[in-house]
Order: C-alpha cells, then structure tokens, then sequence
C-alpha cells in the first residue's frame, strides 16, 4: 500500500493569499509529481521531481512553485490565489511499478 | 498527437456482464504499462501492472498487452455496480524514461 500523505485535504482560502499544499511519501521515492484535476477531467500535470534539488514544470501552464529539499517532501505554493486555482490537487510518486497518488487537496479560492 | 489515447464513453454495461477498456499508445519504445481506477472525488489507485506482451489476470481483471500493434486493453469480467468508475491507462518507459504518460479515462457504468 502506498504511503502519501497531503494536508490540507480540503482547503477555502481568499483570493490573493498564499498556500502551501503539502505532500509527504514514505516510500523513499525519488520520483515525485502534482497533477491538477478538475472534477470528470483529465489530469493534467504541472510540475514534477526527478529527486532532491530537482523540480520541472509539466504541461499545464501553472502560477505555482515547488521545492523538494529532502526526498520525502514536495510543497506545492501558490504566492497569490485566484479563483481560477479552485481545482483538486493530487501528489504523487512513483518507482518502476507505477505512480501512487495521495488522497488530494481540495482547494476553492473565493 | 496525445501519448496515450482512451476513449472517453461512457461505456455501460449490465452487471455480470464483461467490461472491456482500451488504451492505445504511441511511443512504440513504452516499457511499462498500467491500469487506474478512478471513483469520483477520489485519487487514482493503481490496479494492474503489465510489462510484456500478452494476457495478466488478477481476479475478475485480466489486462492484455500487444506491442505490435501498440494498445492495452483491460477486462473485467463479472462486471458489478461498484466497479462504476473512470479507468485510466498510463504509459511508462519509453523515449523520455522517466516520465509516466496518463490517459484522459473511460468513464464506466455498470448496470444494476
């Protein structure tokens, strides 16, 4: 079973404050994702993690940053939230055997 | 072109009945392939993993792969109304190694 962990799972914030979605994996995985997701859609990735100090931007255009400064750990922020971010937000990771994904953030931003 | 193409159904089918989802691909260099299954307002979980070419059965679930003609399928037989969910195919190991390739699903419904 795999073991990622996000907080918040649910999240109403103002428009223009700044969040940091949290994501944590205990698999030891080198490889870590966000994907953004809107309800019956796609996924849609925005950025990904090769391992430490290493951070890409993925196909959707994202206002976002990552960090990833220890293996575990991969925060998602949002320096000044729109209600055009009001989407689900999943972390994963992934080894040879595939991607595991946590349970989500469900973000709105009013 | 997309990396992994599904169509996106609905497909409806009546219980007991078997379900079949496919899954094309075009990096014809993909190594690894796998199966998601998807409820509504949850995360994907990964049910099937297949490497090489030919059948993988796992209870009701037998995923096929044919590298030759580029395409995973998934079947479920002895379809039940809790397997009413989008299934997504993902695609790994080809030209860019590390990246894994998601489909966009199959929204399925099973009949009661």
């Amino acid at each position: 079973e795999a073991d990622i962990y996000q907080t918040p799972r649910y999240l109403v914030i103002g428009t223009g404050k700044k969040i940091t979605l949290e994501c944590s994996q205990t698999m030891g995985h080198d490889k870590m994702y966000w994907y953004q997701q809107d309800p019956g859609m796609e996924l849609h990735l925005i950025h990904y993690s090769y391992g430490v100090n290493s951070t890409e931007k993925g196909d959707l255009s994202s206002e976002s940053t990552v960090s990833r400064i220890r293996t575990e750990h991969f925060p998602l922020t949002l320096e000044s939230a729109r209600p055009s971010h009001t989407s689900q937000y999943l972390c994963a990771s992934s080894e040879s055997t595939g991607t595991y994904f946590g349970q989500g953030t469900r973000l709105t931003v009013v | 072109q997309k990396e992994v193409e599904q169509n996106s159904g609905p497909l409806s089918v009546p219980e007991g009945a078997i379900a079949s989802l496919n899954c094309t691909y075009s990096d014809r260099g993909s190594q690894s392939f796998f199966w998601y299954r998807q409820y509504s307002g949850k995360s994907p979980e990964l049910i099937m993993s297949i490497y090489s070419n030919g059948d993988k059965e796992d209870g009701r679930f037998t995923a096929q792969l044919n590298k030759a003609s580029q395409y995973v399928s998934l079947l479920i037989r002895d379809s039940q109304p809790s397997d009413s969910a989008t299934y997504l195919c993902a695609v790994s190991g080809g030209y860019n190694f590390n990246k894994f390739y998601f489909g966009s699903g199959t929204k399925l419904n099973v009949k009661p």
